[in-house]
């Protein structure tokens, strides 16, 4: 099975401050897709940013981009200009893109983000 | 276009009190999965469904049963319930097919369970 690792439990940032947040994962395929999903105080998941392993572009929306590192199977989540609303737990994700092994979805154990103002 | 909806919001249950979680989605959506959440572990899927009559165990299946008669619904039944299954429990739907957004889930609001 693949595994999803976010080694940073907590991290803080000041607000209008950038800040990156870190994922890996161990994968033997070579399609799949990866994203984080935000979870703030009311324990809604919500979607911040998706990436397709065959593009080499990495995903950005907005102030969120992405640092997708196939090789190193790294995937960090870059937060420009952060603000209060950011603060929330986020959840990195992987699914692959094989017919066999398509609908699992794996999910690292979250980084909690705190925004200072 | 209500999304994914899930009912209740919060349940205690005693030990060995059986219950249903509700899951419903008004988008077509082929794929639907049950996950449970725990402090510093993140999500971990119980079960999921690929369409009606067609289901399959996840990551941590044992004490959840799950079964499809419609698209649109996916109720999780714990038969027994036991302490280790307090937790949060969220439902997810997505298209099946890979593509612009097959492959991305969308998640209910959460059932928060803690049985005694």
């Amino acid at each position: 099975a693949q595994t999803v690792t976010q080694s940073q439990p907590e991290m803080s940032v000041q607000e209008a401050e950038t800040v990156t947040l870190s994922c890996t994962y161990d994968t033997s395929e070579s399609d799949y897709y990866l994203f984080w999903y935000k979870q703030p105080p009311s324990r809604q998941m919500i979607l911040v940013i998706r990436q397709e392993a065959y593009k080499q572009q990495n995903a950005t929306e907005n102030r969120f981009s992405v640092n997708f590192q196939k090789a190193a199977k790294s995937f960090s989540l870059k937060i420009s200009d952060s603000q209060l609303g950011d603060a929330a737990m986020y959840f990195c994700a992987y699914r692959s893109a094989e017919w066999d092994n398509f609908n699992k979805f794996y999910f690292g154990s979250g980084t909690k983000l705190n925004v200072k103002p | 276009n209500a999304g994914v909806t899930q009912t209740p919001k919060f349940q205690v249950l005693k030990t060995g009190q059986s219950m249903t979680l509700q899951c419903a989605q008004d988008m077509n959506h082929e794929y639907m999965s049950w996950y449970r959440q725990d402090p510093g572990m993140g999500l971990r899927l119980i079960h999921y469904s690929v369409g009606a009559g067609i289901t399959d165990q996840g990551e941590v299946p044992n004490g959840y049963n799950v079964s499809r008669s419609t698209t649109e619904d996916f109720p999780l039944r714990l038969l027994s319930a036991a302490p280790s299954q307090t937790s949060v429990y969220f439902c997810a739907s997505s298209p099946l097919g890979a593509g612009e957004e097959g492959e991305t889930q969308y998640f209910g609001p959460g059932t928060r369970l803690l049985v005694l």
